[in-house]
């Protein structure tokens, strides 16, 4: 079953903690993206991952780190979270061509109070 | 860089009319496009994609789409909604993998019975 998973998937955080959104896919996918879904804006793309340890920002990346150290899963950081950085945000994954499907996961939606 | 545009936020169909979604990108080349649905609280589900060949493509659930290269669009379109399509529909381009997906504003759609 294809499936990318995303936990947790309601989150609520101060201002200023640490947050950790986990994403695992079962594809065996190289790329792998983050991004978030904001009103009026759509989807955003923050990070991009090509396979283990290799990250490249996406639009915008200001406020986010990632880490990826096993190929089935993509975690996306955020340092002291900002009450801007309330969103939904998902993780998707696809093999490592243009013409495919980007699978999504069902999305984490975060609020920073 | 590559951008999509949808001009309609909302569309509002009895159930069992026709659908059309519009959908404009910019790039210059022939990108990869492709629509997306997203359900409430859902991640995206992929319904077509296109590159190449017959510009009018099928996918799921009775959905089609027809690429122009003349006009820069690729139009979705459904013979006859029925009120599970309710939904928001997203197009989306993809220039390279190593990009991502750039997705419009989506188009929000309506289904009364």
């Amino acid at each position: 079953d294809m499936k990318v998973t995303q936990m947790p998937r309601y989150l609520i955080k101060r201002m200023g903690e640490n947050v950790l959104l986990e994403c695992g896919q079962d594809m065996s996918h190289e790329t792998m993206y983050w991004y978030r879904q904001d009103p009026g804006l759509g989807l955003q793309l923050i990070y991009i991952s090509y396979d283990v340890d290799s990250n490249s920002e996406g639009d915008i990346p200001k406020g986010y780190r990632v880490s990826r150290k096993k190929r089935e899963h993509f975690s996306l950081i955020l340092d002291s979270a900002k009450t801007n950085q309330t969103s939904v945000y998902f993780c998707a994954s696809r093999t490592g061509t243009a013409n495919t499907e980007v699978f999504f996961g069902k999305g984490t939606r975060l609020t920073v109070v | 860089a590559q951008s999509v545009t949808q001009p309609d936020a909302r569309v509002t169909v009895s159930e069992g009319a026709s659908l059309q979604l519009r959908c404009k990108y910019s790039y210059s080349a022939t990108p990869y496009l492709f629509w997306y649905v997203q359900y409430p609280r859902q991640g995206l589900q992929m319904l077509l994609k296109y590159y190449s060949g017959d510009p009018v493509v099928q996918g799921v659930n009775g959905f089609e789409a027809e690429f122009s290269k003349s006009d820069s669009s690729f139009h979705l379109r459904k013979a006859s909604v029925h009120w599970s399509d309710s939904a928001v529909y997203f197009c989306a381009v993809s220039a390279h993998y190593a990009q991502g997906l750039t997705f419009g504003l989506g188009t929000r759609v309506s289904v009364f019975p």
